[in-house]
């Protein structure tokens, strides 16, 4: 099955400045790679998505990027918040039935 | 739209006793419904997934008897912990897709904190 590994686990950045998330998939039949975001006690919340055919895609101040050959894919944030603090997790979904196998989760915290 | 609705949100249960958690699409024909299970300051783990009207299909190493899964309708699935362990004590999250608007994308419910004690 699809194994999907996330680096780092833990990231603390300064309010304004940019956050890396990146992950790994091992399956190259994946090709939906959905980004979430989750705060203690609640239910993943999409954040941002790519298929496999794009390489990257944005949305205001948060962007992912795609590299197929390599099997690698990265969330960017941009200007960070102190709101933007939570668990990141990434996830690759194969073919066929499209199920969700997700990554370790980062958790993020941005210091004011 | 896409809400994903869970119940209960917490539910304590007794050692060797069963448990029912319902997971419902409120405003949409959910086609696919997912289990996944989540320790703390863990990863989600899929569990098994589950297509209306058939029979569910689980992950290796999910015993099939212990989490009975069921899908009557578009709307809700239900996971049934049997015989609950305070091992099986987690954080069970389900989520839904409508396979006739978006192919990919699966809308999470809050989740159902279980503990057995």
């Amino acid at each position: 099955g699809e194994n999907v590994e996330q680096h780092p686990s833990t990231l603390s950045v300064q309010e304004g400045d940019s956050a890396v998330i990146k992950c790994t998939y091992s399956d190259s039949a994946s090709n939906y790679f959905p980004w979430y975001k989750q705060e203690l006690g609640k239910r993943p919340q999409l954040i941002i998505d790519i298929r496999s055919n794009v390489g990257e895609k944005k949305d205001q101040r948060i962007a992912v990027t795609l590299n197929k050959t390599a099997k690698h894919f990265s969330l960017h944030i941009t200007e960070t918040q102190p709101e933007d603090s939570a668990v990141y997790f990434c996830a690759a979904s194969p073919g066929g039935a499209n199920n969700l196998f997700f990554g370790t989760g980062t958790r993020l915290t941005v210091i004011p | 739209g896409a809400v994903v609705s869970q119940h209960p949100s917490w539910v304590i249960c007794k050692s060797g006793t069963s448990v029912k958690i319902e997971c419902r699409s409120l405003d949409f024909q959910a086609t696919t419904m997912f289990w996944y299970r989540q320790f703390p300051k863990q990863s989600l783990m899929l569990m098994a997934t589950s297509n209306e009207g058939s029979k569910a299909t689980y992950e290796q190493g999910v015993e099939k008897d212990k989490f009975l899964i069921n899908h009557a309708s578009l709307t809700l699935s239900t996971l049934t912990v049997t015989s609950a362990h305070p091992e099986d004590s987690s954080f069970y999250i389900c989520s839904a897709r409508d396979r006739t608007v978006n192919l990919y994308e699966q809308y999470f419910g809050p989740g159902t904190r279980l503990t057995v004690t």
